[in-house]
């Protein structure tokens, strides 16, 4: 299957600061990337989809201003957590396409807000 | 109502029973449907699609009932490495954005 890579796999950061995530595309072209987020013991929820050289479309109730998201290139999706608090706290998952329908996942990253 | 519901479980399962999973969804529009395997602190992946007429892949075995909007995912001869959490997914715009339901939890026990 194609190949999807995160990074950092895992970050500690302080309350306040910004983080950003990579997620790479390996082998493939993806126009389009999901980013998730998981809590302890719950389910993936879509946070936002990318669109390379477009804006971001992001799920009822999670912030724009408080989730950015780029994607620069058909390669390259970037989220930037801002003013990170500890409610953030999470594993942040991305994923894209490269057969229809079939979704290959980054290997998460790991926040921890203090 | 949930998009897709499942059971979480936990099911704890002695090695080499048969074991079954179940998942409704909501949406009759939907169009494809996935079991994806999540082990903890990783990412999903996909164990297998899910078609109409059903299909099997080794010990694993899809099953898809539009008219009741139900799927679900049969695990033969368990083995410990199976041990994960299983997640009924579903593709309901027909682009490639994907519904998550819960998960199952499944421990198999020597």
């Amino acid at each position: 299957g194609a190949v999807v890579s995160q990074h950092p796999s895992w970050v500690i950061c302080k309350s306040g600061t910004s983080v950003k995530i990579e997620c790479r595309s390996l082998d493939f072209q993806a126009t389009t990337m999901f980013w998730y987020r998981q809590f302890p013991k719950q389910s993936l929820m879509l946070m936002a989809t990318s669109n390379e050289g477009s804006k971001a479309t992001y799920e009822q109730g999670v912030e724009k201003d408080k989730f950015l998201i780029n994607h620069a290139s058909l390669t390259l999706s970037t989220l930037t957590v801002t003013s990170a608090h500890p409610e953030d706290s999470s594993f942040y998952i991305c994923s894209g396409g490269a057969f229809y329908n079939e979704q290959f996942f980054g290997p998460g990253t790991r926040l921890t807000v203090l | 109502r949930k998009e897709v519901e499942q059971d979480p479980g936990p099911f704890n399962v002695p090695e080499g029973a048969t074991v079954a999973f179940n998942c409704t969804y909501s949406n009759s529009a939907s169009q494809s449907f996935f079991w994806y395997r999540q082990d903890c602190r990783k990412e999903p992946k996909l164990l297998m699609s899910v078609y109409s007429s059903g299909n099997e892949d080794g010990r694993f075995t899809a099953q898809l009932n539009r008219a009741s909007q139900y799927i679900s995912l049969l695990i033969r001869d368990s083995k410990l490495s199976d041990s994960a959490t299983y997640l009924c997914v579903v593709n309901t715009l027909g682009n490639e954005k994907l519904t998550f339901g819960t998960g199952t939890r499944l421990t198999i026990i020597p």
